[in-house]
């Protein structure tokens, strides 16, 4: 099983961007789609977008469409997420998960989550 | 508002069963076989339970089942445990614009 690995919590100012990091052990990886989910406190999931194993395509939920990007850097099995112009609807945490097979329909593993809070 | 409608709470003994339901569209549930169901306790991160309708990923319990009829899709949950309390969220794959869709959760209680 692959374990993801975020990193930790952030606080930013309305206006500002945020980038959370997704680290995958274990070789299955190179070969993921990876997606990004946000959860608002105590509310449920929203899926905001996903990205191939090469990192040469993504694609994004309608809602987040010019505010996020997902990259990936291959050499250090690392996936990217980059939310800009944050409010303070962006208070959430944030997920990476791996999906089983290249449908991209199933996040399976999950990675443990990172509270990105927007406040002034 | 979520994509999928979910009951926000059920609730049921030690050893009986429950069933959560999930409505989505034609566009969603009705026209594809890609429904997955996830269980989230307090301050965890979602588990896979079940994924394209009713398969189990290995380790989880031949307790949680999963069907669907039309659009709508139902995880059943038998034999309930203490353990079993905790949020459970539907998936669905949505379309060519948002690949995958969630339900607002139902919270499972363990009476």
């Amino acid at each position: 099983q692959v374990q993801l690995v975020q990193s930790g919590a952030e606080v930013k100012k309305p206006g500002a961007s945020v980038k959370v990091s997704c680290k995958a052990s274990g070789d299955t990886f190179t070969t993921s789609y990876i997606h990004w989910m946000r959860q608002d406190p105590g509310q449920g999931l929203e899926w905001m977008g996903i990205i191939s194993p090469s990192g040469e395509t993504t694609s994004y939920a309608q809602k987040f469409q010019g505010r996020v990007s997902l990259t990936r850097d291959t050499s250090t099995s690392t996936v990217y997420m980059e939310l800009s112009s944050l409010r303070s609807a962006d208070t959430a945490i944030y997920y990476c998960a791996r999906d089983k097979d290249t449908r991209m329909v199933t996040p399976t593993d999950w990675g443990q989550g990172t509270l990105v809070t927007v406040s002034s | 508002q979520s994509a999928l409608t979910q009951p926000r709470s059920v609730s049921g003994s030690p050893g009986q069963s429950v069933t959560i339901s999930c409505t989505g569209t034609s566009s969603d549930i009705g026209d594809y076989n890609y429904v997955s169901w996830y269980q989230q306790h307090p301050g965890k991160a979602p588990k896979l339970m079940i994924f394209d309708v009713i398969k189990r990923p290995s380790g989880v319990p031949d307790r949680f089942s999963g069907s669907k009829s039309g659009n709508t899709a139902s995880l059943t949950i038998s034999g309930l445990q203490a353990e079993d309390e905790a949020d459970y969220y539907c998936c669905s794959y949505g379309g060519p614009y948002t690949l995958v869709v969630f339900g607002g959760g139902t919270r499972l209680t363990v009476l």
